[in-house]
């Protein structure tokens, strides 16, 4: 699976919107941009993940650009307990398995 | 639909043992991947189970082997424990469809403490 580079950590106050950056610049045409995200003592949860288009769920929204080399998590208003690791992921379609690659992720920290 | 389990949460060993992690994927789950978590370090896959067969393997050692059973239980042997074993051990269930789009449920963990 294709590399993505993160920043190591971000800070954002409670009640506030967050956007988490991830550049993917060499993303194939047949991977898919997942982010899960990990709450201290937990196992990594799913969040969000997309191809080409905008996505929005319950959790977050996923804004992809138009060239899909960088891709960010919007966290529309930041809480408490959204202060977690972040990570972003690439996953290849034609991949029989579906095992994740992560890397190191971005620290969320969340003042109140 | 119940969660993902893992049991023990903490174990302590000494170097040279061996140890059994186990889990309890989700029901109807057809896939179960372990990874291992050192200390302020992402997740790494160790391998991955389907329809009880391996299914794929990161960059670990033989003495790291697994089952998977048909009442979606699984566990992770380790043989020969060395201190670099030392780490949180993952377990996660999906229903593999290929695609890359499965959504990956993960158990808390099991902290192994290699002394």
């Amino acid at each position: 699976d294709a590399k993505t580079t993160q920043p190591n950590s971000m800070e954002s106050n409670e009640e506030e919107p967050v956007h988490l950056p991830c550049n993917h610049s060499t993303i194939s045409g047949t991977d898919y941009i997942h982010w899960y995200r990990q709450l201290p003592s937990q196992g990594p949860e799913y969040v969000i993940h997309g191809l080409t288009s905008n996505v929005n769920n319950r959790m977050a929204s996923l804004a992809i650009a138009e060239d899909r080399k960088s891709s960010t998590l919007i966290l529309h208003r930041a809480t408490l307990r959204d202060a977690a690791v972040y990570y972003c992921i690439l996953r290849d379609l034609r991949n029989a398995g579906n095992m994740l690659t992560f890397g190191g992720g971005t620290r969320l920290m969340v003042k109140p | 639909e119940t969660g993902v389990t893992q049991s023990p949460t903490h174990l302590i060993k000494t170097r040279g043992q061996q140890v059994t992690l186990r889990c309890s994927s989700q029901s109807g789950h057809n896939t179960v991947s372990w990874y291992q978590q050192a200390l302020g370090q992402g997740p790494q896959f160790i391998f991955q189970y389907y329809r009880e067969e391996e299914n794929g393997r990161g960059n670990f050692p033989p003495r790291f082997s697994g089952l998977q059973f048909p009442n979606y239980s699984s566990e992770l042997n380790v043989n020969a424990l060395e201190l670099d074993d030392s780490a949180l051990y993952l377990c996660a269930s999906s229903f593999l469809r290929g695609g890359g789009t499965d959504t990956q449920y993960f158990g808390p963990g099991t902290r192994l403490t290699v002394l």
